[in-house]
């Protein structure tokens, strides 16, 4: 079945760092979206990406699809204690029929 | 943004009872709903997939008498969780997803303890 992976699992960085979390797909993708999930909150829908290589920002955020479709990527710039949480990519396959969520990756940030 | 609200928040039951969780989407209509496990610091685990009016669709290994899923209107579904026992303890999950968006929206979850 679909595969989404996603790295590191874990990343600490001192404030005004940058972080880049990456995800990989085993199949192509329709397209991909990008959650927060704040601790003990909630999954919050941050951004979709359907394009071939398709960049899209949002203030310090930065993501991006790969050519292939099968790869994406979230950066953020200058990080800052807002930014903790755990950020899932959500890849979505049209002949599964569904999205299959990677394991997320969990930022800290030391002021 | 798009609401979805899960009721109840927290629950704890005795081993061998039914626990129901609601599921509604507050302004949207929301044609899919899922449902996911948490278990701490772990990903989401996907449980079901329902569509209004339909049976819902299990996932490998998730056992659907176990597991009741209703999405009887286009604004709630309904997790039962029948003879619960202790391994069922989580975080449960839902979201919605309306029309021919892919974006899902949360709920924020309730946490099962099961004694």
């Amino acid at each position: 079945g679909q595969q989404v992976m996603q790295i590191p699992q874990y990343q600490h960085v001192q404030e005004g760092e940058d972080f880049t979390t990456y995800c990989n797909s085993s199949t192509t993708l329709s397209n991909i979206q990008w959650y927060k999930q704040r601790p003990g909150g909630h999954p919050v829908f941050l951004i979709q990406l359907v394009k071939s290589g398709e960049v899209k920002k949002q203030k310090r955020l930065t993501f991006q699809f790969g050519e292939a479709k099968k790869n994406s990527s979230l950066h953020i710039t200058a990080t800052q204690t807002t930014d903790v949480g755990t950020y899932f990519c959500a890849g979505h396959n049209t002949n599964a029929g569904k999205s299959t969520f990677g394991d997320g990756t969990t930022l800290t940030v030391k002021p | 943004g798009a609401v979805v609200s899960q009721h109840p928040s927290r629950v704890i039951c005795k081993s061998g009872t039914s626990v129901k969780i609601e599921c509604r989407s507050l302004d949207f209509q929301a044609t899919t709903m899922f449902w996911y496990r948490q278990f701490p610091k772990k990903s989401l685990m996907l449980m079901a997939t329902s569509n209004e009016g339909s049976k819902a669709t299990y996932e490998q290994g998730v056992e659907k008498d176990k597991f009741l899923i209703n999405h009887a209107s286009l604004t709630l579904s309904t997790l039962t969780v029948t003879s619960a026992h202790p391994e069922d303890s989580s975080f449960y999950i839902c979201s919605a997803r309306g029309g021919q968006q892919y974006e899902q929206y949360f709920g924020p979850g309730t946490r099962l303890t099961v004694t």
